[in-house]
């Protein structure tokens, strides 16, 4: 049972690069989202979905596109990557919402 | 708007108890979580807590809440050096279908 696994486990990008991180779950769970890291900020909610086909902003959506056209898949797209993207990107999903959230090992990403 | 605020960091000695602080603002929020994060890898869920329950023990791990404070504690008994981590609260909001909301995070460190 794999869980949750994002790939690249790391990526260098030049600023104005676009690229995804992908993130896919085996658990059959409707609730997926993204979090970044940032030293003494915690983790800040960037995109959720509730289930396939519907998406959602969180506090930090700008700059970042997603979509959920499985149920397993839940890719996030960095469309014009800047310097303040650099950050250490974490994938959750669970089964619902308000049920234990499983989390992917991150992506660690530097835009210079 | 939602707000989870913990200190950054807390030493003690090994064999010692371990109390880390979060208070939050939300008050209708159902749950509220405990997750551990070990260096280079993703957050695990330690414990959680009904909003109705004002404490909950599973073996080493305390959890208090006070309600009236918006206050949630995480107590470890006889720590070891391998609770070594940062330690995260977060809360669920239900009325942004329970999204969590994280603190920035205490790093423990436990001297032998």
């Amino acid at each position: 049972n794999a869980g949750v696994t994002q790939t690249p486990k790391f990526q260098v990008l030049k600023t104005g690069q676009s690229m995804t991180l992908q993130c896919a779950q085996d658990m059959n769970h409707e609730y997926m989202s993204w979090y970044r890291q940032d030293p003494g900020m915690g983790l800040r909610l960037i995109h959720y979905s509730v289930g396939a086909g519907i998406t959602d902003q969180g506090e930090v959506p700008n700059g970042y596109n997603v979509s959920r056209s499985t149920t397993e898949d839940f890719p996030l797209r960095l469309l014009s990557a800047a310097p303040s993207q650099t950050s250490v990107y974490f994938c959750a999903s669970s089964f619902q919402v308000n049920t234990e959230a499983f989390f992917g090992q991150g992506t660690r990403l530097t835009v210079v | 708007g939602e707000d989870v605020e913990q200190s950054l960091f807390l030493s003690v000695r090994e064999g010692d108890s371990s109390v880390i602080n979060c208070t939050y603002t939300d008050s209708s929020s159902t749950y509220l979580y405990w997750y551990k994060q070990e260096p280079g890898a993703g957050l695990q869920l330690l414990t959680y807590i009904f909003s109705n329950m004002d404490m909950k023990q599973d073996q080493r791990l305390t959890v208090l809440l006070n309600k009236k404070d918006k206050h949630l504690s995480l107590r470890i008994a006889d720590t070891q050096t391998g609770d070594s981590a940062i330690y995260f609260c977060a809360e669920s909001i239900d009325n942004q279908g329970g999204k969590l909301i994280f603190g920035q995070g205490t790093e423990l460190s436990v001297k032998p």
